[in-house]
């Protein structure tokens, strides 16, 4: 089975500190991993996924397969980074599986 | 393209109601989701089409749930009888293939009173 863990329902941070959001995953063969993220008012999109190795809005994750974990993190919060983050797992046959999601709060 | 359509946007009802949610997912997309989100549980897969032919519907939580897709720009899911425990947003999305990324609708707010 697989299964997605994001620790923190809610993470508040304040304006231009660290933020690392964090995900764990369970699946014993080579998963997909992504971020997704939805803004107030807006649709659930991917922020970004692992097998791109990209920096998207300054967001960078990292796949630890020994870990296996797949935080995200960007060194300076902004403001309009506030939002839900959802990290997904997709294992094959199109079965993808969220975490519970993650509320960041930038404080201003 | 407008991206994945779902109606309604918000959905009233009474326990006991039939409720229809629809979706139109994005032209050329072989894979439908329906995904259900609560704060309790975050996002969960319901069940998915590839082709407009149900792949896994293990996710649908009892026999009350159905969904169909009837053709390539169609879907619906259906509650009947709704249950107040059925509130919860209800998201369709598509994709064009294997782990390519998702496109998510608006979702549908259901409130069973």
């Amino acid at each position: 089975a697989q299964r997605v863990t994001q620790p923190e329902k809610l993470l508040s941070v304040f304006k231009g500190a660290p933020v690392e959001l964090k995900c764990n995953y369970s699946y014993s063969g080579s998963p997909e991993l992504f971020w997704y993220v939805q803004y107030s008012r807006q649709r659930l999109q991917l922020l970004l996924r692992h097998i791109s190795r990209e920096s998207i809005k300054g967001f960078t994750a990292d796949l630890n397969k020994g870990e296996t974990s797949f935080h995200l993190k960007k060194p300076f919060a902004q403001e309009e980074d506030s939002a839900m983050y959802y990290c997904a797992l997709d294992g094959g046959y199109q079965k993808v599986t969220f975490g519970i999601g993650t509320k960041l709060q930038v404080i201003p | 393209d407008a991206g994945v359509i779902q109606s309604p946007r918000h959905e009233v009802t009474e326990m006991g109601q039939e409720v229809t949610l629809r979706c139109k997912p994005i032209s050329g997309h072989d894979y439908l989701f329906w995904y259900r989100q609560t704060m309790m549980r975050g996002l969960e897969l319901l069940i998915y089409f590839n082709n407009n032919v149900p792949i896994d519907d293990s996710g649908m939580p009892e026999d009350r749930f159905s969904a169909k897709m009837p053709n390539a720009s169609f879907s619906t899911l259906k509650i009947q009888p709704s249950e107040p425990r059925d509130s919860a947003v209800y998201f369709c999305a598509s994709n064009r293939g294997w782990r390519e990324k998702l496109f998510f609708g608006s979702g549908t707010q259901l409130s069973v009173l």
